[in-house]
C-alpha cells in the first residue's frame, strides 16, 4: 500500500464512451498529479493540483479530458468520448510541500479502449 | 529542463552490485537528481535523491561528481526482486511536475 489509492485498477470501455477514474491520496498530500503511461515509455505529466486548485495542465490533456480535486482531497480524471489512443495506464501521485521529498504514486488505472 | 541519458537496459546476476549511470550535461545550479523504480503494473516508487557528493539510504546509494553532469545509482547485492525499470530525473527546485524519460530496464538473472 503506497498511501495513494486508485480506482478502478482496470477499465475496459468501448470507443466513444466516457470513463472516470478516482484517486485518493493521503491527507498530507497538498499536491496531486495525474500522469499517463503507455507501454515501454515513462510516465507523461497530464495535470497538477495544489490543494483544490488545478495549476498546470499539459498539452496532452485535450478538451476531452477533465480533472477535478474538490475540497483538496480525492481527485477524479474523466475522459469523454474515449478513443483507442487513450488506452494507457493512468497514474496518480501525491506529494507534500513542493514535492521535494518525492512523489508517492498509486498503482494506476489501466484503461483499454476497444 | 536538463535532458537525461541512461542505458536502455542492463542485466546483472543475483548478488552483484549494479551501477546505473545517468548523464545530465545541462543540469542547472538549482536542479537536483532523483531516481525512481517501477515494477510492472505499478506506479513508480521514489528511491533516492541528491544534489551533490554521495547520498545513501537503506535501498541504494547515489554518487554525484563535483561537476554534477552525471550521477550513478548503486544497488548493492541485487536480488531477483530488483528487476524493474529505473528512472533518473533532474528536477528543478519548486518544479510543478517530474519529467520521466524511458528509464533503464534492469534484469536480474539467477
Amino acid at each position: 500500500d503506497t498511501g495513494v489509492s486508485q480506482d478502478p485498477r482496470h477499465k475496459i470501455t468501448k470507443r466513444g464512451q466516457n470513463v472516470t477514474f478516482r484517486c485518493d491520496p493521503i491527507s498530507e498530500h497538498n499536491r496531486l498529479y495525474w500522469y499517463r503511461q503507455t507501454l515501454g515509455q515513462g510516465p507523461e505529466f497530464l495535470t497538477y493540483f495544489q490543494n483544490e486548485a488545478q495549476l498546470e495542465k499539459s498539452r496532452l490533456l485535450s478538451d476531452r479530458f477533465s480533472a477535478e480535486r474538490p475540497k483538496g482531497s480525492f481527485s477524479t480524471l474523466e475522459i469523454q468520448r474515449t478513443e483507442q489512443g487513450d488506452s494507457a495506464m493512468y497514474l496518480c501521485a501525491g506529494a507534500v510541500g513542493q514535492g521535494e521529498y518525492g512523489y508517492t504514486f498509486g498503482s494506476g488505472t489501466r484503461l483499454t479502449v476497444v | 529542463l536538463a535532458k537525461t541519458t541512461q542505458p536502455i537496459s542492463m542485466d546483472s546476476y543475483e548478488g552483484q552490485e549494479v551501477n546505473i549511470t545517468c548523464s545530465h550535461n545541462n543540469i542547472a545550479t538549482n536542479d537536483y537528481i532523483t531516481w525512481y523504480q517501477q515494477f510492472p503494473s505499478q506506479g513508480p516508487r521514489f528511491i533516492i535523491q541528491g544534489y551533490k557528493t554521495k547520498v545513501t539510504n537503506e535501498v541504494a546509494s547515489l554518487f554525484i561528481p563535483a561537476d554534477r553532469k552525471s550521477s550513478t545509482l548503486s544497488l548493492p547485492r541485487v536480488s531477483l526482486s530488483d528487476t524493474a525499470v529505473y528512472y533518473c530525473l533532474v528536477v528543478q527546485t519548486g518544479a510543478n511536475n517530474l519529467f520521466f524519460g524511458t528509464g533503464t530496464r534492469l534484469t536480474v538473472i539467477p
